[in-house]
């Protein structure tokens, strides 16, 4: 099955930009998702088709997707953007979903 | 405004079965998938599968497929999720999301509900 890789911890500074990975194999041919989870609260969709922003999501929240790697990008980190993120795709091989390991960020 | 509203927590022996509702409300319900998914106490995301509410078609993780029974009753709005033979590895919360775009493969989840946590516990 297809499997997403997420480095478990992102920590960085108010104001800088944090990027979080999310391999897979040839993942570029892929459509990404990426999901906010706050602690105690439901999943919030903040990237999807790679590159799109869902109403509501802030500006600073960008994705990409090449090769064997997707990134969401938060520029201009707040003390409100600490949460776990999860990447997603969909496998056409297995016509099944597949989310990433998750990656918390910590906001220094 | 757009929102599914889940049903309430749930205590359940091993071995019984649990049945799970999520409530649509504000767009018009069989124009799109109903995905699950779970998470396990400080695990991460398991998507579990989807329900198309038009036609009732559905597509289940391998995982779920002789465990999990999702159905819809359009007349209310509402999706649900049967999950049998419960063991203590189901503890979990279990959410329903809205399909971002429709009904098509690949779509993201936009819309999800609060959440329904499911403890089995003898």
């Amino acid at each position: 099955s297809y499997v997403l890789t997420q480095p478990p911890s992102v920590s960085v500074a108010p104001g800088k930009t944090a990027s979080i990975t999310c391999g897979g194999n040839n993942i570029g041919s892929k459509s990404v998702h990426w999901y906010q989870q706050r602690p105690g609260q439901a999943p919030v969709l903040v990237i999807y088709y790679d590159t799109d922003r869902p109403s509501g999501i802030p500006e600073r929240f960008s994705g990409s997707n090449s090769g064997h790697t997707a990134t969401l990008t938060i520029s201009r980190v707040e003390a409100g953007d600490e949460a776990d993120y999860y990447c997603q795709v969909w496998d056409s091989s297995s016509d099944h979903y597949v989310f990433g390991t998750g990656t918390k960020v910590t906001v220094l | 405004q757009v929102q599914v509203v889940q049903s309430g927590p749930e205590v359940k022996k091993p071995g019984a079965s649990v049945k799970v509702s999520c409530t649509a409300s504000g767009y018009t319900f069989t124009d799109y998938y109903i995905h699950w998914v779970r998470q396990a106490p400080g695990q991460g995301l398991e998507w579990m599968g989807w329900i198309n509410p038009n036609n009732g078609g559905t597509e289940l993780a391998q995982k779920f497929q002789d465990r999990v029974t999702m159905t819809r009753d359009t007349s209310i709005s509402t999706a649900f999720m049967e999950l049998s033979s419960l063991r203590s590895d189901d503890t979990a919360v279990y959410y329903c999301a809205r399909a971002a775009t429709g009904t098509t493969d690949g779509d993201a989840f936009h819309i999800w509900g609060q959440g329904t946590l499911v403890t089995v516990s003898s």
